[in-house]
């Protein structure tokens, strides 16, 4: 089955600084790549969608210029949180789309914690 | 507007059966799928539904009434480790997923 990986899967940053996310699709091809937040017993909550090789659309109410999404190749999608707050601890899930299908395969999810 | 319902919590006893139940109303309908998380953990991928009927996959069948925009989830022979939240998720007629917010399932012994 499609696999998609996360790192780090768990960081701890001080406020201020800013936190790096990667999600890789390994063994497919993901013209798709959607970064969701999960804060504790809430649903999924859409973030943004990424397309390779074009600008993020971003969802109603996340700031494009403190989460930056970048998604430069069909196999790697990264999330960079910027001048993190503690109010942005949380769980962040990508997941992607193949280019065939509409299922999308979920990452293991990266938890952080801003202190 | 978009919306997916789903119980917030359910119940049920070790061994026994359970029914997850999801109503959606959503601009188009391109399939509803069926996750399980665990806490803490990501989601992973139960089933996918995207004309009526019954999708049987082991202990697990997946429904689907696209003229009623209702799905259940059925559980069978529960165990402990089924002890989750369900998503009840349908893709739209833009392939953008609208997620329920979830049913939390707990198993007794």
């Amino acid at each position: 089955g499609a696999v998609v990986s996360q790192h780090p899967s768990r960081v701890i940053c001080k406020s201020g600084t800013s936190v790096k996310i990667e999600c890789r699709s390994l063994d497919f091809q993901a013209t798709t790549m959607f970064w969701y937040r999960q804060f504790p017993k809430q649903s999924l909550m859409l973030m943004a969608t990424s397309n390779e090789g074009s600008k993020a659309t971003y969802e109603q109410g996340v700031e494009k210029d403190k989460f930056l999404i970048n998604h430069a190749s069909l196999t790697l999608s990264t999330l960079t949180v910027t001048s993190a707050h503690p109010e942005d601890s949380s769980f962040y899930i990508c997941s992607a789309r193949d280019l065939r299908g509409s299922e999308q395969y979920f990452g293991p999810g990266t938890r952080l914690t801003v202190t | 507007g978009q919306n997916i319902d789903q119980p917030t919590e359910m119940t049920a006893t070790e061994g026994a059966i359970v029914q997850i139940n999801c109503t959606y109303q959503t601009s188009g309908f391109n399939g509803l799928f069926w996750y399980q998380q665990h806490a803490g953990e990501a989601p992973t991928f139960l089933s996918y539904n995207v004309l009526d009927g019954l999708e049987e996959k082991g202990r697990f069948s997946s429904f689907l009434s696209r003229s009623k925009g209702y799905s259940y989830l059925l559980l069978k022979e529960l165990q402990m480790k089924d002890s989750a939240s369900y998503l009840c998720a349908v893709l739209d007629s833009n392939y953008q997923l609208i997620w329920g917010a979830g049913t939390k399932l707990i198993i007794k012994p």
